[in-house]
């Protein structure tokens, strides 16, 4: 069974603070994506990666970065969150055909 | 740059077919894909559309015109469950041989007895 999984469910961090999402897949897949979510603007892509140590910035990627040491792993780095940071982060991975979503990290900075 | 558009709401009754419509301009489009999204969950995969035609897996379908930019998700024999966000995404592969997906905002679809 297909599966991506998130290091966090919810996650409350303090301004200024380094913040480390993490994602996990276990399908080989070579395409990986960080998206963020907010109501009314639907997913947003902060970076995606089509192979490990490759990446690309996708719309909104100021403010963060990412590492893909191994190509089952995906991480998101907050270099110093922001309150405007505040929001649903979904990570996926993909095949050409499908894209499988983790189950997401409801990020709150104060 | 890409731009996805889909209605924000519709709501149609138990029962009923509806029409969920998505007009996009990407000029490395390579694929077409819709999701359903419960509230507080995570999107999950519907349909795969990256040819011209209507794609039909059981209650729900998806039709791709390339020529025209646009796309389509039909919904047939609602049912309750079925209340929810259906986001429309686009396939970029202009810049490199990455493939970049941009999601639309989704049509939030509500359900009436």
């Amino acid at each position: 069974d297909v599966k991506v999984t998130q290091s966090s469910r919810y996650l409350v961090k303090r301004t200024g603070e380094k913040v480390f999402l993490e994602c996990v897949q276990d399908m080989d897949h070579e395409n990986m994506f960080w998206y963020r979510q907010d109501p009314g603007l639907g997913l947003r892509l902060i970076y995606f990666s089509y192979d490990v140590k490759m990446k690309e910035k996708g719309d909104i990627p100021e403010g963060y970065s990412v590492s893909r040491e191994k190509k089952e792993r995906f991480s998101l780095i907050l270099e110093s969150a922001s309150t405007n940071q505040t929001s649903m982060y979904l990570c996926a991975s993909s095949t050409k055909e499908t894209q499988y979503f983790g189950p997401g990290t409801r990020l709150l900075v104060l | 740059g890409q731009n996805i558009d889909q209605p924000t709401e519709m709501t149609a009754t138990e029962g009923a077919i509806v029409q969920i419509n998505c007009t996009y301009q990407t000029s490395g489009f390579n694929g077409l894909f819709w999701y359903q999204q419960h509230a507080g969950e995570a999107p999950t995969f519907l349909s795969y559309n990256v040819l011209d035609g209507l794609e039909e897996k059981g209650r729900f379908s998806s039709f791709l015109s390339r020529s025209k930019g646009y796309s389509y998700l039909l919904l047939k024999e609602l049912q309750m469950k079925d209340s929810a966000s259906y986001l429309c995404a686009v396939r970029d592969i202009r810049y490199s041989s990455a493939s970049k997906i941009i999601f639309g905002s989704g049509t939030r679809l509500s359900i009436r007895p």
